[in-house]
């Protein structure tokens, strides 16, 4: 069964940095891409950018590039999302995704973690 | 930048249809899909390649193409359809956007 784990909520405060985690089972982590997707509160999704983990290709919106970091260890099937100094405006839920084998489009999805950034 | 225009909301009685549209400039080049997403849930895939459904997704859910649009047809709704429903498709290779959702109200 593919499955998706991400890590627990999270509260911080500005500046502080931040690395969540989406753990993959069930299947072969390498030869799938993983997506990010953010959620603010009451709004709708937002595609943050995408990982292989065979190689650690990483593509990025525009609207995210620079602003955080998505990276892969294959070696414990997990992908990472990273932020060097959060912002209040960061808060929002955070979903990683698993591209289908054949084309544009997320089959699995982690739970979501929350992230609540407040001074 | 690039974007897919869905409607805010659609509201249909029970057993009457229900169809949610999107929109984009690249839609007649690449493939969309859709995702339903009930209040505190994960999304969840309910349609790829415009018209493929997943194992498990019931067949009154059905999708079509035409030009610019795209269109998410669900026939015979019932109350557990009652949900957020995106649209996503690609604006280049690896790189995708989403629509910025439907709220499909069951009457």
């Amino acid at each position: 069964e593919v499955q998706l784990v991400q890590s627990g909520a999270e509260v911080k405060k500005p500046g502080e940095s931040l690395k969540i985690s989406c753990k993959g089972s069930g299947y072969s982590f390498t030869s799938y891409w993983i997506g990010w997707v953010r959620q603010m509160p009451g709004k709708g999704l937002e595609w943050m950018g995408i990982i292989y983990p065979g190689d650690s290709d990483t593509r990025y919106s525009p609207s995210f590039q620079g602003q955080v970091t998505i990276s892969a260890d294959k070696s414990i099937s997990t992908a990472y999302l990273q932020w060097s100094s959060l912002k209040a405006s960061d808060s929002a839920m955070y979903y990683c995704a698993r591209q289908g084998p054949d084309g544009a489009y997320f089959d699995y999805w982690g739970q979501g973690t929350l992230v609540t950034v407040s001074s | 930048s690039y974007e897919l225009t869905q409607p805010p909301s659609v509201s249909v009685s029970p057993g009457q249809t229900a169809r949610i549209t999107c929109s984009g400039d690249e839609l007649p080049k690449q493939y969309a899909c859709w995702y339903q997403q009930k209040p505190g849930q994960a999304p969840v895939l309910v349609l790829y390649k415009d018209t493929q459904r997943p194992s498990g997704i019931p067949e009154r859910f059905s999708g079509s193409s035409s030009g610019t649009t795209v269109t998410l047809t669900i026939s015979g709704v019932q109350a557990e359809d009652e949900a957020d429903y995106y649209c996503q498709s690609a604006v280049s290779s690896a790189t995708w956007v989403f629509g910025g959702g439907t709220k499909l109200t069951v009457l």
